[in-house]
């Protein structure tokens, strides 16, 4: 049964320290995207893959956000220095093709900065 | 940038009713539509990908319909059960995926 994983599930830091978020996209999609869920935004995405090449990633603070593919099992997402307001789940999703294509989600890691 | 509206934000319905909700979306720059089924503490699981006016898709008891010319698409559900209590996002795709806030769906038994 493929499905999308994602490391850890739960992370609990203290502000300012660097995290580091973890997914496999199922294997053989070519298309991974990082969304972050809160209570004001909802659902928000914040970068997106093709072919381990980032396509957009204008929903991402720059500043202290970045996103790779170092291969193409592997998408990770980092946040330093970490702050409160980041606090929320994050979840990455894989699919075939592009965004007209179904998305699966992974369980999302739930992060909390103190 | 898409403003994607969804309504009711909840509703609360008995076991055996059937409801629809409602995705609203500006029908310029349109390429897709998303509905997905978010149970609490899950990940969202996709139901649909809607692309072309007039669209009609099914899954069970589940349903949708898609007006690209006038902005909206509909989530029909016959017969609900408990086990239908999420909440459903639709997600227009036009230049990237913008989700709405859900629908929340609650079905007493």
């Amino acid at each position: 049964d493929a499905r999308v994983t994602q490391t850890p599930r739960h992370k609990v830091t203290e502000m300012g320290q660097e995290v580091t978020m973890r997914c496999q996209p199922i294997l053989g999609h070519n298309t991974v995207f990082w969304y972050r869920q809160t209570m004001m935004q909802g659902l928000e995405l914040l970068a997106y893959f093709r072919n381990r090449a980032p396509l957009d990633d204008s929903g991402m603070p720059k500043d202290r956000f970045s996103a790779e593919m170092p291969d193409a099992t592997l998408a990770t997402l980092k946040i330093q220095p970490s702050e409160p307001r980041d606090s929320a789940v994050y979840f990455c999703a894989s699919g075939l093709g592009d965004s007209q294509e179904t998305q699966y989600f992974g369980p999302g890691t739930r992060l909390l900065v103190l | 940038i898409l403003n994607v509206e969804q309504s009711p934000q909840s509703l609360h319905v008995q076991e055996g009713d059937s409801t629809n909700f409602t995705c609203s979306f500006p029908s310029s720059n349109f390429y897709a539509l998303h509905w997905y089924r978010w149970e609490t503490a899950k990940s969202p699981e996709a139901l649909f990908v809607m692309t072309l006016n007039g669209d009609e898709k099914k899954k069970g008891r589940i349903s949708a319909t898609l007006n690209t010319k006038e902005g909206y698409s509909y989530l029909y559900i016959k017969g609900s059960q408990p086990e239908d209590s999420a909440t459903y996002l639709c997600a227009p795709l036009g230049g990237k995926l913008i989700f709405g806030q859900g629908t929340e769906l609650s079905v007493k038994p």
